[in-house]
């Protein structure tokens, strides 16, 4: 079975801080994405890459970059933290052959 | 651009009922369709998907769905509600080329009493 391992469970951070989120997969797929989940939202995109060094903006990029310097690795990077990007995390990547999208378990940040 | 709707937030059934979780999408080319469920404080487990060929899809725990062209929609069903289905669950569609971006509805919470 493919593994999408997102790095930290729970995650607190200050107002400020630079905030890294790591992804990882481990079935070469090529694409992969980073989602934000609230209440009553749902699931956002906030940006995705088809390769590697290759990023593409979804629907809300705003306050977040990303880092894809390998293949199974996809980062999420908070410049500058506020609080209302107190939220859940998901990584996915994708199968594109079967294309089975396959989900982290998620990382939960608190931003004080 | 390709967009998702879920009508109701929340939906409540009684064990052993029918379950209808109703999703209609736009999109521009013909769409890949999914619905995925989510257990409190679990990730996105996939329930079942729709990509070409037969419109009725069957899916895990007993759950299906069936793409309707004419009526842009992709509504879940399960026969007879178990109070294990009480979940968030998840619409979610992708414009045709398969391993784009997933666009995701905003959620139905399904709540199952006895």
């Amino acid at each position: 079975d493919v593994k999408v391992t997102q790095s930290s469970r729970y995650l607190v951070k200050r107002t400020g801080e630079k905030v890294f989120l790591e992804c990882v997969q481990d079935m070469d797929h090529e694409n992969m994405f980073w989602y934000r989940q609230d209440p009553g939202l749902g699931l956002r995109l906030i940006y995705f890459s088809y390769d590697v060094k290759m990023k593409e903006k979804g629907d809300i990029p705003e306050g977040y970059s990303v880092s894809r310097e390998k293949k199974e690795r996809f980062s999420l990077i908070l410049e500058s933290a506020s609080t209302n990007q107190t939220s859940m995390y998901l990584c996915a990547s994708t199968d594109v052959a079967a294309f089975t999208v396959t989900f982290g378990n998620g990382t939960r940040l608190t931003v004080t | 651009a390709q967009s998702v709707t879920q009508l109701g937030s929340h939906v409540s059934v009684s064990e052993g009922a029918l379950v209808l979780l109703r999703c209609n999408y736009s999109s521009s080319v013909p769409p890949y369709l999914f619905w995925y469920v989510q257990y409190p404080n679990q990730g996105l487990q996939l329930l079942l998907k729709y990509t070409t060929g037969a419109t009725l899809v069957k899916g895990i725990n007993g759950f299906e769905a069936e793409f309707k062209k004419s009526e842009t929609s992709f509504h879940l069903t399960k026969p007879s509600a178990h109070m294990s289905d009480a979940a968030e669950y998840f619409c979610a569609v992708s414009e045709g080329q398969a391993g784009t971006a997933l666009i995701f509805g905003k959620g139905t919470t399904l709540s199952v009493s006895s």
